[in-house]
């Protein structure tokens, strides 16, 4: 594939309600990232996989937030009992290398959630 | 965990002049630190990145140093242009290696 593909590029919840979003990685890359970007803020780090663990989850806000990558490659993040707070644009990225972060990661172009 | 501060929040500058972003971190574990380019609704996108053991990369009109003594980066971006606006964040990764931990954004101007 060209570069990390996010869907859908918008969603529109209403409060309470649950969603899915999807990351399809570029192929190949081991490491996986969630981020969720505020307006006018810095991309806030979820969660992190190395090929089909998740073995950062620290920046999860809430156990409304659950994410997995079940085959190593693409990744949902499921969020439950949508709240406004959740508003905001969620961004996920891959990497090539594994622990070692001295590789680029490259980022897709984000779903804007907007809880209302 | 790892911290980053980044300043200024907004910058303007004439077209030619040059600019310059600065961060701090936290966390002395620290060992790579990239810079991406954000523009208004478009994903964030690496401009330049240095690793520990330098300190100074340059590319073209865009460098960054590195003062591991202190715990500060700076972004130099040389002979702007109008297409250099855009919103700069540093980043320097956590200690276990999983994430990055981004600044909160420099808003860059280039008027011509």
């Amino acid at each position: 594939g060209a570069g990390v593909s996010q869907s859908p590029r918008y969603k529109v919840a209403k409060r309470g309600q649950d969603v899915a979003l999807r990351c399809d990685p570029i192929s190949g890359h081991v490491s996986l990232f969630w981020y969720q970007q505020a307006l006018g803020q810095g991309p806030e780090f979820l969660t992190y996989f190395q090929n089909e663990a998740q073995l950062d989850k620290s920046g999860l806000p809430s156990d409304r937030f659950f994410a997995e990558r079940p085959e190593g490659s693409v990744s949902t993040l499921k969020i439950q009992r949508t709240q406004q707070e959740d508003s905001a644009v969620y961004l996920c990225a891959s990497s090539l290398g594994s622990t070692d972060l001295n590789t680029e990661a490259f980022f897709g172009q984000g779903t804007r959630l907007t809880v209302v | 965990g790892e911290n980053v501060e980044q300043h200024p929040s907004t910058l303007s500058v004439q077209e030619g002049d040059s600019a310059v972003i600065k961060c701090t971190y936290s966390d002395s574990a620290s060992n790579y630190f990239p810079w991406y380019k954000q523009e208004l609704g478009k994903r964030p996108q690496l401009i330049i990145d240095i690793r520990s053991n330098v300190g100074e990369k340059k590319d073209q009109r865009i460098a960054v140093t590195l003062n591991k003594t202190a715990k500060h980066f700076s972004l130099h971006i040389t002979e702007t242009q109008p297409e250099d606006s855009a919103v700069y964040f540093c980043a320097a990764n956590n200690q276990a290696g999983t994430a990055l931990i981004f600044g909160k954004g420099t808003t860059l101007s280039v008027s011509s």
